[in-house]
């Protein structure tokens, strides 16, 4: 079974400059998230889709950050204009969306702002 | 809250058993869980406990859950250099939404 997968793998940015970052999830997972892991932290949620609708999306900065998940399968994670605190490690995981949510995650992004 | 805390790193000999903690604040939480990050890679899920039990055991990973003082434990026999790695515990709330804990390093010597 694949899993799931990111690109690019590593991103180097100026500030202010956009980026965007692609994912595709496990095949029959109706559930994807986004997680924004800084370096020497745990992962923290920035989105989640349940099939192509938002589920939660309170600790997204909207401001600058945007996400979609066409059709219900890939998702795409913006960032327009990135900061400097935006350098992470962006990962994409996905789940079956039961009520034990065994969450399977990608290699990530790794983003540099420079 | 929903407040999950780890220690930040641990030490221990190759052949001794690992003991990696995590207390949290969310006494809502239906399922707990343990992953695992090497270097460069995403988060694999080791095992998880539901709510209403004290332990599970997985060959050489065992989970320890106090809900009376909101601490959970993993438990690793016969810890390998390959199990040196970062340890995350994860706690689901409302909306099966997963907070995650800061990571204990866990190195080991051989």
């Amino acid at each position: 079974e694949a899993g799931v997968a990111q690109s690019p793998r590593y991103k180097i940015i100026e500030k202010r400059q956009s980026v965007a970052f692609w994912c595709n999830p496990i095949s029959g997972h109706a559930t994807l998230y986004w997680y924004q892991q800084i370096l020497g932290q745990g992962p923290k949620l920035l989105i989640q889709f349940q099939n192509n609708g938002v589920v939660d999306d309170s600790q997204l900065p909207k401001d600058r950050f945007s996400a979609e998940r066409l059709k219900g399968v890939d998702s795409t994670l913006k960032i327009q204009p990135a900061k400097l605190e935006d350098s992470a490690v962006y990962l994409c995981a996905s789940s079956l969306g039961g009520r034990d949510e065994k969450l399977f995650f990608g290699s990530g992004t790794q983003l540099s702002v420079l | 809250g929903e407040d999950v805390e780890q220690s930040l790193f641990l030490s221990v000999r190759e052949g001794d058993s690992s003991v990696i903690n995590c207390t949290y604040t969310d006494s809502s939480s239906t399922y707990l869980y343990w992953y695992k990050q090497e270097p460069g890679a995403g988060l694999q899920l080791l095992t998880y406990i539901f709510s209403n039990m004290d332990m599970k055991q997985d060959q050489r990973l065992t989970v320890l859950l106090n809900k009376k003082d909101k601490h959970l434990s993993l438990r690793i026999a016969d810890t390998q250099t390959g199990d040196s790695a970062i340890y995350f515990c994860a706690i689901n709330r409302a909306g099966n939404m997963l907070t995650f804990g800061g990571g204990t390093r866990l190195m080991v010597k051989p």
